[in-house]
């Protein structure tokens, strides 16, 4: 199974901060990485696929990078809606295994 | 508009079974590929089954043997059938639809239901 490892586990920000996550997969996988964001007891939100791709309705502030084995999100200009928790998956091959997830808190 | 809720949920004891349903609309099940996706308190996401729109199913090791997914096409809805369950498989199941095209991703999900294993 393909290990997917973000750091950090968890941040404080405060609003306007530029955040980056990082995610990185034991093996290559190709771009196939997507990121979540879930807020305490909801369902996970789609931000972003094949590591770049914005889903329709993400603001253009959240921003994904990355090859090979190592991902970044970023998100530029923190907003009091952002703080969450944020969990890449890769999706090159089944099964499909998600990070830990990094916890945006407030600084 | 999409929509997919499960049911189902509740306390059962180790060793017991339990179905959990996913009503979808706004698709058809038969031309989706839907997954559970299960998150342990406190803990990350995991993958647990697919039912792809042919049909075929695949489940994750830690369930295979006793998780079975499967739909039923005119009620619109997929089902996960959890046998001898184990205290490590307390979790909340989301059902997600998997848009596996051109990247797989699960890009709807349900409002998750909650599985608690224990005696």
């Amino acid at each position: 199974d393909i290990q997917m490892t973000q750091s950090p586990s968890s941040l404080s920000a405060s609003v306007g901060d530029r955040v980056t996550i990082t995610c990185r997969a034991s093996q290559n996988i190709n771009k196939y990485l997507n990121w979540y964001q879930q807020k305490p007891g909801r369902a996970p939100r789609l931000l972003m696929s094949a590591a770049s791709t914005l889903q329709s309705g993400v603001p253009s502030r959240f921003s994904g990078s990355g090859s090979g084995t190592d991902y970044t999100l970023t998100i530029s200009n923190l907003q009091p809606e952002d703080f969450a928790t944020y969990s890449c998956q890769q999706s090159y091959t089944t099964p499909w295994t998600f990070g830990q997830g990094t916890e945006v808190a407030v600084k | 508009e999409l929509q997919l809720v499960e049911s189902g949920g509740g306390l059962v004891q180790p060793g017991g079974s339990l179905r959990l349903s996913c009503a979808a609309s706004g698709i058809s099940v038969s031309d989706s590929y839907l997954s559970w996706v299960r998150q342990a308190p406190g803990k990350g996401l995991e993958w647990v089954s697919v039912i792809r729109s042919g049909g075929t199913t695949s489940h994750a090791d830690s369930v295979t043997g006793r998780f079975i997914i499967s739909r039923d096409n005119y009620k619109n809805t997929v089902y996960l059938q959890m046998n001898n369950l184990r205290p490590e498989d307390t979790a909340v199941y989301y059902c997600a639809r998997l848009e596996p095209f051109p990247y797989f991703m699960f890009d709807s999900w349900g409002q998750g239901s909650l599985v608690t294993v224990s005696s």
